[in-house]
């Protein structure tokens, strides 16, 4: 098992631009989540999605878009890249409502 | 918004000696986990305590719960230079729907040899 693997593991952007970070796991999770985590912050959730088809928002949802389509495949989407989203973004899957969650390696974003 | 807050905010210690790590929260909850972060790369489950457990035991790492309190503890004995990493503790509110997981913003330890 590959676990949750994430791309790319670098990136940089120019204000206003688009871009996609991609999420996959291969356990079969139904759970899946994407946090961010800036220096002295903590991680704080983005989105999470419950199923394929479900999504909801989390305590950071702005500037953010997410679909899933597949219960493998979470993308985080970024509409108009903003200097204030640079960050390492980590996607996360899990089994259970409540058990322990399985983190990727990262993305570090920085925009410009 | 930030649910549980670690203590201290930084630890230095000698290999061989025991690390303690704090942990505050605000509401009440379902499970408390802890997870270890190593420079650059993703966060690790170390442990998960429920609510209604007061300690328990992985290998090294003794975590306990204090739910009258709104606090838990990380206990990692005889440290090694490898168990250098910033460590988080997480919480899972009570009646979730879904295990959204609210970080602290973590303790860093470094153990030196």
């Amino acid at each position: 098992n590959a676990g949750v693997t994430q791309t790319p593991k670098f990136q940089v952007l120019k204000t206003g631009q688009s871009m996609t970070l991609q999420c996959a796991q291969d356990m079969n999770h139904e759970y899946m989540s994407w946090y961010r985590q800036d220096p002295g912050m903590g991680l704080r959730l983005i989105h999470y999605s419950v199923g394929a088809g479900i999504t909801d928002q989390g305590e950071v949802p702005n500037g953010y878009n997410v679909s899933r389509s597949t219960t493998e495949d979470f993308p985080l989407r970024l509409l108009s890249a903003a200097p204030s989203q640079t960050s390492v973004y980590f996607c996360a899957s899990s089994f259970g409502t409540s058990g322990r969650q399985y983190f990727g390696p990262g993305t570090r974003l920085t925009v410009l | 918004s930030q649910q549980g807050e670690e203590d201290p905010q930084a630890l230095s210690i000698q290999e061989g000696e025991n690390a303690t790590m704090n942990c505050s929260y605000k509401t009440s909850i379902n499970n408390l986990q802890w997870y270890r972060q190593n420079s650059g790369r993703g966060l690790v489950h170390l442990i998960l305590i429920r609510s209604n457990e007061r300690e328990k035991h992985s290998g090294r790492l003794r975590v306990t719960l204090d739910t009258s309190k709104k606090s838990s503890s990380l206990l990692i004995t005889a440290s090694r230079a490898a168990d250098t990493a910033s460590y988080f503790c997480a919480t899972v509110p009570m009646n979730s729907g879904y295990s959204t997981l609210t970080f602290g913003k973590g303790t860093m330890l470094l153990v030196s040899p």
